[in-house]
């Protein structure tokens, strides 16, 4: 049981550059998040998927896009990156019902030039 | 607003010392909360959770305690360890939708050999 995987663990990318962040989960959550952390700040929800075939955007979704294809996995993209997204993203899972606490993987540092 | 706070932003103390580790929160709706430890390098680790109707919840060597009346949670490790040296911070669970979260910025606990 690995839990949540984040897939890579660091990236450089230029500007206008794109990539896309791979997060798996084997704990048949229906629910997944992605956030970004950075200096000073809390974790901040870019966008989140409460199952199969959805998606909605959080607090911060701009510049992004998201989709889960299949219940395990759920992927970031970055179509034209910007020196603003240099962070470190984490992943996370739930169950989804009231009360249950989300479970982060190990996080993607990504920095942007 | 919403918000989830810590008073200290970095706190030391000697090993086999207890650590107080506080956070403030402001949504009075909110219902359940969760303590996560972050290591250097890793994602936010579940440590201990609380539901809006205790007050009190006791783990291994780790004991939340709620105060609803001036929202204020803290988090209180017995015994302090050097592998507990880690940032600590909240998460305010709002039920409803997809389960919003407010994460605090976190404190750091330096334990002292």
């Amino acid at each position: 049981n690995a839990g949540v995987t984040q897939t890579p663990k660091f990236r450089v990318l230029k500007t206008g550059q794109s990539m896309t962040l791979l997060c798996a989960q084997d704990m048949n959550h229906e629910y997944m998040y992605w956030y970004r952390q950075d200096p000073g700040m809390g974790l901040r929800l870019i966008h989140y998927s409460v199952g199969e075939g959805t998606t909605a955007k959080g607090e911060v979704p701009d510049g992004y896009n998201v989709s889960r294809l299949k219940k395990q996995n759920f992927l970031l993209g970055l179509e034209s990156a910007a020196p603003s997204q240099t962070s470190v993203y984490f992943c996370a899972s739930s169950y989804g019902r009231n009360n249950s606490p989300l479970h982060f993987g190990n996080g993607t540092r990504l920095t942007v030039t | 607003g919403e918000s989830v706070g810590l008073h200290l932003p970095t706190l030391s103390v000697q090993e086999g010392d207890n650590s107080i580790i506080n956070c403030a929160y402001s949504n009075s709706a909110s219902d359940y909360f969760i303590w996560y430890k972050q290591e250097s390098g890793k994602g936010p680790q579940f440590i201990i959770d609380i539901r809006s109707n205790m007050d009190k919840r006791q783990g291994q060597r780790v004991t939340v305690l709620l105060n609803k009346t001036v929202k204020h949670l803290s988090l209180q490790i017995a015994a302090t360890q050097p592998g507990d040296s880690a940032v600590y911070f909240c998460a305010e669970f709002h039920s409803g939708g997809y389960q919003k979260v407010t994460f605090g910025t976190g404190t750091k606990l330096q334990v002292i050999p």
